[in-house]
C-alpha cells in the first residue's frame, strides 16, 4: 500500500541552526501539507502546497519557514534558524483528487 | 473557521468495555477523519467518512452531517487500543483544503 514517508524520524539540533525535514508523498498525489504538534497540544496546520506553490499558510509559517518540492518526489520543510519553541512533531501529509489525506509517521524535532 | 471539539479528553476503561468518543464541528463539511496516534507520536488514519457509518474490525465510526457530529466506537476494547484518538475536519480556503484537528481523546484500556 502506498505511504507517505518522512525522514529523519528524530532530529536534534542546536538553537539557531537550520534544519530540513524531508517527506516523500504518495506518488500520484497533488496536494501536500505540513502540520506540527507541540507536545501536549493539538495538531496544527502549517502550510499547503499545490502546483509548485504555497496555496495557504498559517500565521505560524513565518519567514523562518520554507517549503520546496525540488525534484517531483520529495517535499521538504526548512526552518532557517531554529528556536526552542520550534520543538515539535512535524507531520507531512499528501492528498490526491479526493478528500482523504495520508500522513507520514512524523519527524520529532528537538531544539536544544 | 471550523472549530473541532472532542469529548472526553481522557478516558480510562477496563478491557472488554464498549468505548465511545465524540467529535463536534462548527462548519458543514464533506467528510471527517478519525486518526489514531500512538505513544511514539505517529499518526495513522482510521476512517474518513462523509455519511452514515463505517466499520473496520472492532472500530465503528458514525457521522451525522446535519448535527455536525461524529462518534468513534470501539467494541470489546483491548489494552492495545490505548492511544490518542483524533478527529479532523477539512476546511476550505480559496480552493485549497486543510485539516482542522480536535484536541484528541487519550484512551487507556486497563487489562
Amino acid at each position: 500500500e502506498p505511504e507517505v514517508t518522512q525522514t529523519p524520524s528524530h532530529q536534534v539540533t542546536q538553537m539557531g541552526q537550520e534544519v530540513i525535514l524531508r517527506c516523500v508523498p504518495i506518488s500520484n498525489h497533488l496536494y501536500f501539507y505540513w502540520y506540527r504538534q507541540i507536545l501536549g497540544q493539538k495538531v496544527e496546520f502549517l502550510v499547503s502546497f499545490y502546483n509548485n506553490e504555497i496555496s495557504e499558510k498559517s500565521e505560524i509559517f513565518d519567514d523562518q519557514f520554507s517549503v520546496e518540492r525540488p525534484d517531483g518526489s520529495n517535499f521538504t520543510l526548512k526552518i532557517r534558524s531554529t528556536k526552542l519553541e520550534d520543538s515539535a512533531m512535524y507531520f507531512c501529509a499528501s492528498r490526491g483528487q479526493g478528500v482523504e489525506a495520508f500522513f507520514g509517521q512524523g519527524t520529532r524535532l528537538t531544539v536544544v | 473557521k471550523n472549530e473541532v471539539e472532542q469529548s472526553p479528553q481522557n478516558l480510562t476503561a477496563q478491557e472488554g468495555e464498549f468505548i465511545t468518543i465524540n467529535c463536534s464541528y462548527s462548519v458543514g463539511i464533506s467528510a471527517l477523519h478519525w486518526l489514531q496516534q500512538h505513544p511514539g507520536g505517529g499518526i495513522v488514519s482510521l476512517f474518513m467518512l462523509s455519511s452514515g457509518k463505517k466499520k473496520h474490525g472492532r472500530l465503528i465510526a458514525t457521522i451525522n452531517i446535519q448535527e455536525k457530529h461524529s462518534s468513534l466506537h470501539i467494541t470489546a476494547s483491548h489494552p492495545r487500543d490505548s492511544a490518542v484518538y483524533i478527529c479532523a475536519a477539512p476546511e476550505m480556503y480559496q480552493g485549497a483544503q486543510k485539516l482542522v484537528f480536535g484536541q484528541g481523546t487519550r484512551l487507556t484500556i486497563n487489562p
